[in-house]
């Protein structure tokens, strides 16, 4: 029973390049989130989808950073045009319910995104 | 809106020490209270939780407890070990614009043998 599926697990990208992180949910969860880790810091959410939907952006930066979750394949976190300041871990974790209940949240082994 | 904080650290013990990490929150309405852990090069792992005041979440030795008077969720052990190094979040998970789980800044531990 495979967990939350992340790849890259490393990738590294030159300024101005485009970044796409994939990841896959555990089978039977339909809620996917997107969260960014800096250096010595928390974790700071970003975005959560449910197939085809998104349900709440507050987190994602409005400029450069978009996210889907399409009704077949991983869900996408596409960064255009990267910066220095992008250079960050970034997890996604799955859950079967809304994670605002009582629902724990499984994560994946992350991407660390490294922009030169 | 929601938040979460918890202490700095790094927190250095010696193994067999008793280990308490606190954690306070705000929040409205009624949410429920995480531990996650996450070791080296790996993404977090649910330690334990609690959903409505007064509830103990535990797990390998590892206790929390809802305190609603207080509004915190102290993380405690009695006795850790070198395997217990690792990085520990405290997490709320309720209604602050949208359903979400809130994150602490994180806590280092080393335990030292």
């Amino acid at each position: 029973n495979a967990g939350v599926m992340q790849n890259p697990r490393h990738l590294v990208r030159r300024r101005g390049q485009e970044a796409r992180l994939r990841c896959s949910p555990m089978k039977g969860h339909s809620h996917v989130y997107w969260y960014r880790q800096l250096p010595e810091e928390g974790l700071k959410f970003m975005v959560y989808l449910q197939k085809e939907n998104i349900i709440d952006e507050s987190g994602m930066p409005k400029e450069r950073f978009s996210a889907e979750f399409p009704k077949e394949g991983p869900s996408i976190l596409r960064i255009q045009q990267v910066v220095r300041g992008d250079s960050a871990a970034y997890f996604c974790a799955s859950s079967p319910g809304q994670s605002g209940t009582n629902e724990k949240l499984f994560f994946g082994s992350g991407t660390q995104l490294s922009v030169l | 809106g929601n938040s979460v904080t918890q202490m700095e650290g790094p927190v250095t013990l010696s193994e067999e020490a008793f280990l308490t990490i606190n954690c306070t929150y705000t929040a409205t309405g009624y949410p429920s209270l995480f531990w996650y852990v996450q070791y080296p090069g790996e993404g977090l792992q649910l330690l334990l939780k609690a959903t409505k005041a007064d509830d103990k979440g535990s797990n390998k030795g590892f206790e929390a407890t809802y305190r609603k008077e207080t509004t915190s969720f102290h993380l405690e052990k009695g006795s850790v070990q070198v395997s217990d190094s690792a990085v520990y979040f405290c997490a709320l998970g309720g209604y602050t614009g949208g359903f979400k789980t809130i994150f602490g800044a994180g806590t280092r531990l080393f335990v030292k043998a």
